[in-house]
């Protein structure tokens, strides 16, 4: 079956602007974590949707935000991009709700944001 | 703070070699630890885990070794392939649902 998927693949935005990335996951699961990853910080947690709801978030402004369609595809939003939010952003999906690791649960290959 | 960190940034192996990849955490409440291999221009790919109630696990080719006494967590991949070239990271998850990652160890296989 499909893998996870995440578009766009690659993003160059300037200062200021806001973007909106994408992620669909496995078919039949209903959990999406979002997290960033960049060469200082390595991976960090986002937030994660389950059933169209936020059920975790982790320590980012409020900039960062996300949502999630009753089909699982989830989106997340970054408004007034900051030159420091240039980062690899992952998606991680789960059958069920919590944040997943290992075995449950299965990463996109990412979308690269620049900002410039 | 909490951390996950690795000891060596950057580690360059012959073919053949066995490798470790070394990992520190700070969280004794961590029950549940992951290594991950990330491979250029890919999302992170699950190698093996461990609880914490064990010390020990194989998989094919690679072991994780658990050392809570000194919040140890240790990768070895036997018998070092090109295939094996990335970025490898560790991960905790504590019994509360937070997870941490490790900023990453790049692996090097000299054919």
């Amino acid at each position: 079956k499909a893998g996870v998927t995440q578009t766009p693949r690659y993003l160059i935005k300037t200062r200021g602007q806001q973007v909106t990335l994408s992620c669909s996951p496995i078919s039949g699961h209903r959990s999406v974590s979002w997290y960033q990853q960049t060469p200082g910080q390595g991976l960090q947690f986002l937030f994660e949707y389950f059933s169209e709801t936020q059920r975790n978030k982790g320590n980012f402004p409020g900039r960062f935000s996300g949502r999630q369609f009753s089909n699982s595809r989830s989106e997340m939003n970054v408004s007034t991009l900051e030159l420091g939010d240039s980062a690899l952003y992952l998606c991680a999906s789960s059958l069920v709700g919590g944040v997943h690791l290992g075995t449950e649960a299965f990463f996109g290959q990412g979308t690269r944001l620049t900002v410039v | 703070g909490e951390s996950v960190g690795l000891h060596l940034p950057t580690l360059s192996v012959q073919e053949g070699d066995n490798s470790i990849i070394n990992c520190a955490y700070s969280n004794s409440a961590s029950d549940y630890f992951i290594w991950y291999k990330q491979e250029s221009g890919k999302g992170p790919q699950f190698i093996i885990d461990i609880r914490s109630n064990m010390d020990k696990r194989q998989g094919q080719r690679v072991t994780v070794l658990l050392n809570k006494t000194v919040k140890h967590l240790s990768l070895q991949i036997a018998a070092t392939q090109p295939g094996d070239s990335a970025v490898y990271f560790c991960a905790e998850k504590t019994s509360y649902d937070k997870v941490i990652f490790g900023p990453g160890t790049s692996l090097s296989v000299i054919p």
